[in-house]
């Protein structure tokens, strides 16, 4: 039982280049979340998908794309990256999308935009 | 909309002190709190949460917190701190929605352990 997964680890990018982060979770979660975590803010929400077939936005949703490809893989494409996108960036996933419900991190993928 | 201070950046204990990490929170109704650890390079692993009942909540490796709704606190404690200790620990705050299940997260506490 892996968790949640995130591929890459680490990324090092040129600004206007595209990439997509990949999750996956095998814990059977209905919901999935994206947020990134840069020093002094703690983590921000970029999309959530509260349950396959659905997306929303977060707080921090602009110069992002979320896919939910099926219920174990969510993916986040950045399609013309920015130095400002330079952060850490961590999947989690969810049973269900209420407030209670415990949210599992993945390891996290650490992106640097040139 | 919810927000949540962790006043402390840094904090360096040293090795079976005790440790007590400060949060704020900010939320007009009864709040979903927690708490998270992060291990350097790694994602990060709930400690323990609070919903209702007790206000003195236990967690994982030997932490506990207590949901003061007078100061809208909600203080992580552990009484003898272990070099593995040695992490970033985020406050964060959950609110009821329609949909989704959106945590504000504080700016987070580095801990140091001084042998």
């Amino acid at each position: 039982n892996a968790g949640v997964t995130q591929t890459p680890k680490f990324q090092v990018l040129k600004t206007g280049q595209s990439m997509t982060l990949q999750c996956a979770q095998d814990m059977n979660h209905n919901s999935m979340y994206w947020y990134r975590q840069d020093p002094g803010m703690g983590l921000r929400l970029i999309y959530y998908s509260a349950s396959e077939g659905t997306t929303d936005k977060g707080e921090v949703p602009n110069g992002y794309n979320v896919s939910r490809l099926n219920k174990r893989e969510f993916s986040l494409r950045l399609e013309s990256a920015a130095p400002s996108q330079t952060s850490v960036y961590f999947c989690a996933s969810s049973e269900i999308a209420v407030s209670y419900n415990e949210q599992f991190f993945g390891p996290g993928t650490r992106l640097t935009v040139l | 909309a919810q927000s949540v201070t962790q006043p402390d950046i840094h904090i360096t204990v040293s090795e079976g002190a005790s440790l007590e990490l400060r949060c704020n929170y900010s939320y007009g109704a009864t709040p979903y709190l927690f708490w998270y650890v992060q291990s350097p390079g790694q994602g990060l692993q709930l400690l323990l949460k609070y919903f209702s009942g007790d206000t003195l909540v236990q967690g994982i490796k030997g932490f506990e917190a207590e949901f003061k709704r007078s100061q809208s606190s909600f203080n992580l404690r552990k009484p003898s701190v272990h070099w593995s200790d040695a992490a970033e620990y985020f406050c964060a705050v959950g609110a009821w929605e329609a949909a989704g299940n959106k945590l504000t997260f504080g700016g987070g506490t580095r801990v140091l352990v001084k042998p």
